[in-house]
Order: C-alpha cells, then structure tokens, then sequence
C-alpha cells in the first residue's frame, strides 16, 4: 500500500456543484494531516490542516477518520478559481509525505 | 514578510555539468526541506534539515546529490554530473519552530539537455 494514496482524477464539476475528494494513508502512528493546493506551474500551497474532530474553513471541510486511516475534503459551491490539484499530506515520523493529488476542475 | 525564496528559476545545463540551487528560508524557520517534482508527479522528498541536527539524507536519489545548509539558514543543492533524468522543478519548503506545515519557494526548473 503506498503511504499517500488519492485519486488523480481530473473531477470535472460545474461552478456551484459540492465535490468530495478522498485520501488514504498508510501509518497507523501518523500525527498529522494537512491538504495543499498546488495551481498549474506553481508550488503547493497550505489550504488546511485536518484536525481528529474535523475543521471548516468557510467552503471547505476537511475530516479525518483514524480508524479507517482516510482523509477526506469536501468544497461546497465551486468556483472557477477552485481549479486546481489538491494535495493530501500526512505526517510521517520526521517529514511530510504528499500525496500525487487530486486534479479538480471547475466549469462555467 | 518575505517568503521563501529560491535561485535561479530556471536552469539549463548540458548533461555531465554541476548545478547548484539555492535556497533561502523564512526567517526565524528552522526546518528546510527540498523536493523535487517531475512534469506530472508528486513531489519527491529528498532531504530534511531541523536546527543543527544531522540532516535526513533518505530521499537523495544518488551520491551525485548533495545538500548544506549554512548558518542554519541558508541552503544549497547540489548536483554533480547531471543527468537527463535529473530535469525536474526543484522546490524549498521552510517550516517554524513546533509547527510541521511547510511554507514552498517558488522552485527552480531544471532541464538538462
């Protein structure tokens, strides 16, 4: 099993559609949990950290389930400007381990 | 404030020649980290620094990559005798003290011809 695992895609959503992206990890003893969003050409940037209770962040809602060892992020009323790959990280036991990511494009 | 920044953003170079890339943190982080992300993939670990500990060489592909970090500030990539397979965008990333999200530099893209 791949220590980061997420669906490539391309998710293909029209502006304003709900869409849910999944994340897989591999160590159990993992600690911390982060999505970033890396735009064509640029580098990842922080979206949010994903807490054990689960976090919003205005359109986003990151939850994090340990017993299944999954991550999810859910945006709400896509934008144009949401396209972009979504990059799930996890702690491991000094650095971050990143996801490939997950394309997302939104359509007018 | 500033962010992380790094030199050259591009690079071209003939296969066989050394490259260095620098790196240059937020101030005041005391973690650095470069990976490097070839055309379509994820991002490649390839080395960690955290204060003066010995850094974390596990990601170096080969001993032709090599890395420092001056004054536990500064850092510079190195990569003698490159290779096609080398041509990557190189990135930094810099994080606080007791905090693990990770602040990027805007890379470097190497292609080596």
């Amino acid at each position: 099993r791949k220590e980061v695992e997420q669906d490539p895609g391309p998710f293909n959503v029209p502006e304003g559609a709900t869409v849910a992206f999944n994340c897989t990890y591999s160590n159990s003893a993992s600690q911390s949990f982060f999505w970033y969003r890396q735009d064509c050409r640029k580098e990842p940037k922080l979206l949010m950290s994903v807490y054990s209770s689960g976090n919003e962040d205005g359109r986003f809602t990151a939850q994090l389930n340990r017993a299944s060892q999954y991550i999810s992020l859910l945006i709400r009323d896509s934008k144009l400007s949401d396209s972009a790959t979504y990059l799930c990280v996890v702690k491991g036991y000094s650095t971050l381990t990143f996801g490939k990511g997950t394309m997302l494009l939104v359509s007018p | 404030g500033a962010g992380v920044s790094q030199s050259p953003s591009n690079k071209v170079t003939e296969k066989g020649k050394d490259v260095e890339l620098r790196c240059d943190p937020i101030s005041g982080h005391t973690a650095l980290y470069w990976y490097r992300q070839s055309l379509g993939q994820g991002l490649e670990f390839l080395i960690y620094f955290q204060g003066n500990s010995a850094p974390d060489k596990s990601g170096l592909p080969s001993d032709r990559f090599s890395a420092e970090r001056t004054g536990g500030s500064v850092s510079t990539l190195t990569i003698q005798r490159t290779q096609q397979e080398d041509s990557a965008v190189y990135l930094c990333a810099s994080s606080p003290p007791y905090l693990d999200t990770q602040y990027f530099g805007p890379g470097t893209r190497l292609t080596v011809l």
